[in-house]
């Protein structure tokens, strides 16, 4: 079956120390997403791509990068700059053929970065 | 610029209970609306969307009707049930593909 797998689902780092979550999707889409959540917010737009090696900042970019040099892959790296990194990471898709302008995100399962 | 207002949570009901989630928006032009619905430790899942004015969007017993009178696009299930507890978003997408998110509503369903 299809689908967006993030992994790890918990992540644990030292404040300072940079980490990448991982991201890849087998939908064929072209979109891909970063959202960030934390508790009792919505989601909050981090880094989105369209295509391939073209990537834009999203609402709260600063702290974070990212990268798509593959269509299946959208890695997001937490840098040491990102001041209030334990959050949950949300990576999500969609298709931007022509006509899918309707066309819903398909979400991972979540990483919950913890950082002390 | 666009918005998306949810009535704020916790929204706790016992089982069979009747639901509304209100949901209202701000948009210039037709955005299309949707519903999504995160179970916990979960990602979100795509529960329902409308596309135009008028539209019912219906999955799993839930509803929303695209209301362009009203700007609303409220959710409602005739009978919950305890495995309907999560956290419902509403969102709208513009015609950029980006989702605009409410901040989300949680709903409890006691036994």
């Amino acid at each position: 079956d299809g689908g967006i797998t993030q992994s790890p689902k918990y992540l644990f780092r030292k404040e300072g120390q940079n980490v990448t979550l991982s991201c890849e999707q087998n939908l064929n889409h072209d979109a891909m997403y970063w959202y960030r959540q934390d508790p009792g917010q919505g989601l909050r737009l981090i880094y989105y791509s369209q295509i391939v090696n073209d990537f834009q900042k999203g609402d709260i970019a600063e702290g974070y990068s990212v990268s798509r040099e593959k269509k299946e892959s959208f890695p997001l790296t937490v840098t040491s700059a990102q001041k209030n990194p334990t959050a949950f990471y949300l990576c999500a898709s969609s298709s931007t053929e022509l006509g899918s302008y309707n066309s819903p995100l398909h979400f991972g399962n979540g990483t919950r970065l913890t950082v002390t | 610029g666009n918005s998306v207002t949810q009535m704020e949570g916790p929204v706790t009901l016992s089982e069979e209970a009747f639901l509304t989630i209100n949901c209202t928006y701000t948009a210039t032009g037709y955005p299309s609306l949707f519903w999504y619905v995160q179970y916990p430790g979960e990602g979100l899942q795509l529960l329902l969307k409308a596309t135009k004015a008028d539209d019912k969007g219906s999955n799993k017993g839930f509803e929303a009707t695209y209301r362009k009178e009203t700007t609303s696009f409220h959710l409602e299930k005739g009978s919950v049930q305890v495995s309907d507890s999560a956290v419902y978003f509403c969102a709208l997408m513009d015609s950029n593909y980006q989702l605009i998110w409410g901040a989300g509503t949680k709903l409890i369903i006691k036994p």
